[in-house]
């Protein structure tokens, strides 16, 4: 079946570090794939996704390449601010229901 | 804007009740899912629906159930509740789209105490 692996947290940066917090995945086929941050005390929230292989999804300074030859779809940013501390989730969508990784917990220090 | 609205926040219920716990969106959207989170598990997925009085287990589905008798609303109900059931409960939904491009829209949470 399909699966998701993330890295595990807490990752700990200082302010304007760079980030980056590493997928992979398990399909059968060819899924879309997804990363979710959820802030504190809220729902998760759509990140960013990429729908084929090679493709780069972005917003707010993150990206993330689908790499089809070693199946991951790692989490980037430049430089980190305070107000990116989240837990981020990585997803894959193929056919049936979005499958979760377990999550990578994000603290940004002043 | 548009949004999915769990019924209650914070929830306490005694071991053995039943539990419903309730999902409603305003986005006209087919599908519907329920998944609970637990720290070091991310979301694992219990219920989800295609269409109005249509279901499909998920992966986690013992001592869940569900109903959906209207599109906008899809209830997750626990038949005797157990404190191994304790958990935060995100509803979400979706367009029907084969590369699923606009994500999903997930409700903000119920967490769920049982005692």
């Amino acid at each position: 079946g399909n699966s998701v692996t993330q890295m595990e947290g807490p990752v700990t940066l200082s302010e304007e570090a760079f980030l980056t917090i590493n997928c992979t995945y398990t399909a059968t086929g060819y899924p879309s794939l997804f990363w979710y941050v959820q802030y504190p005390g809220e729902g998760l929230q759509l990140l960013l996704k990429a729908t084929k292989a090679d493709d780069k999804g972005s917003n707010k300074g993150f990206e993330a390449t689908y790499r089809k030859e070693t199946t991951s779809f790692h989490l980037e940013k430049g430089s980190v601010q305070v107000s990116d501390s989240a837990v981020y989730f990585c997803a894959l969508w193929e056919r049936r229901a979005l499958t979760f990784g377990s999550g990578t917990r994000l603290q940004v220090q002043p | 804007d548009v949004k999915v609205t769990q019924s209650s926040r914070y929830l306490v219920k005694r071991t053995g009740e039943k539990v419903f716990l309730e999902c409603v969106q305003d986005m006209d959207h087919e599908n519907m899912f329920w998944y609970r989170q637990d720290p070091g598990l991310g979301l694992r997925l219990i219920y989800f629906s295609y269409d109005v009085k249509m279901k499909e287990k998920g992966d986690i589905p013992e001592g869940y159930s569900v109903s959906r008798e209207k599109k906008e609303r899809f209830s997750l109900i626990l038949e005797s509740a157990s404190t191994n059931q304790t958990s935060m409960y995100l509803c979400a939904s979706s367009l029907p789209d084969r590369t699923l491009s606009y994500g999903y829209t997930f409700g903000s949470g119920t967490r769920l105490t049982v005692v």
